[in-house]
């Protein structure tokens, strides 16, 4: 079945290190994107990606960093920069970027500090 | 600026019971989503609509574009719909702009 799969499925990061979170799908998307999720508020875009090579910052791009080597993966970096990072972080794809069209998502990744 | 508002927040109600849960936004959109979120955390895609009505079993969409409203109704709830329902909007570009969301919880 295709689909999205993030893992780990949580994660820990000790202070002043980088960590990143995998995202892989085999939907066949151009497009994928990373969000935040933190209680009590909406997604945050953080980046977004609409073809191989090329990415954009979304709302809140700082402490974060993507790459796009290939299509079926968008990883993300959560750099010691990033002095807030305990969330739930969420990874969607879809197609055709600049239409209108449904995102899939993955199960996401919980993110602590120890 | 472009926002998207939930209501309720939270929602408990007794097995059988018609729910609605509210969305409205501030300008013109392109299209608007309701997605579901599981316990786990995982998000489902349930619906995406520019117009009217959308029935997918025991959900119904329905938006009012004149009003900036759109509505998620559940027929005959059950303890199973119990999760978060994420009302999202595409401000005529290929991002979503989130509501808060509204936890539902459905009492056997």
């Amino acid at each position: 079945d295709g689909g999205i799969t993030q893992s780990p499925k949580y994660l820990f990061r000790k202070e002043g290190q980088n960590v990143t979170l995998s995202c892989e799908q085999n939907l066949n998307h151009d497009a994928m994107y990373w969000y935040r999720q933190d209680p009590g508020q909406g997604l945050r875009l953080i980046y977004y990606s609409q073809i191989v090579n090329d990415f954009q910052k979304g709302d809140i791009a700082e402490g974060y960093s993507v790459s796009r080597e290939k299509k079926e993966s968008f990883p993300l970096t959560v750099t010691s920069a990033q002095k807030n990072p305990t969330a739930f972080y969420l990874c969607a794809s879809g197609f055709r970027p600049g239409l209108n069209q449904p995102q899939h998502f993955g199960d996401g990744t919980r993110l602590s500090i120890l | 600026k472009n926002e998207v508002e939930q209501s309720p927040q939270n929602l408990t109600a007794q097995e059988g019971e018609f729910i609605t849960i509210n969305c409205s936004y501030s300008v013109g959109i392109s299209a608007l989503h309701w997605l579901q979120q599981h316990p786990g955390g995982g998000i489902v895609s349930l619906f995406m609509l520019s117009s009217g009505k959308k029935k997918h079993g025991r959900l119904i969409a329905t938006i009012n574009i004149q009003e900036k409203h759109s509505s998620l109704h559940i027929t005959a709830s059950h303890p199973r719909d119990s999760a978060v329902y994420i009302c999202a909007a595409n401000f005529g570009n290929e991002k979503l702009t989130f509501g808060t969301g509204t936890r539902l919880t459905i009492i056997p």
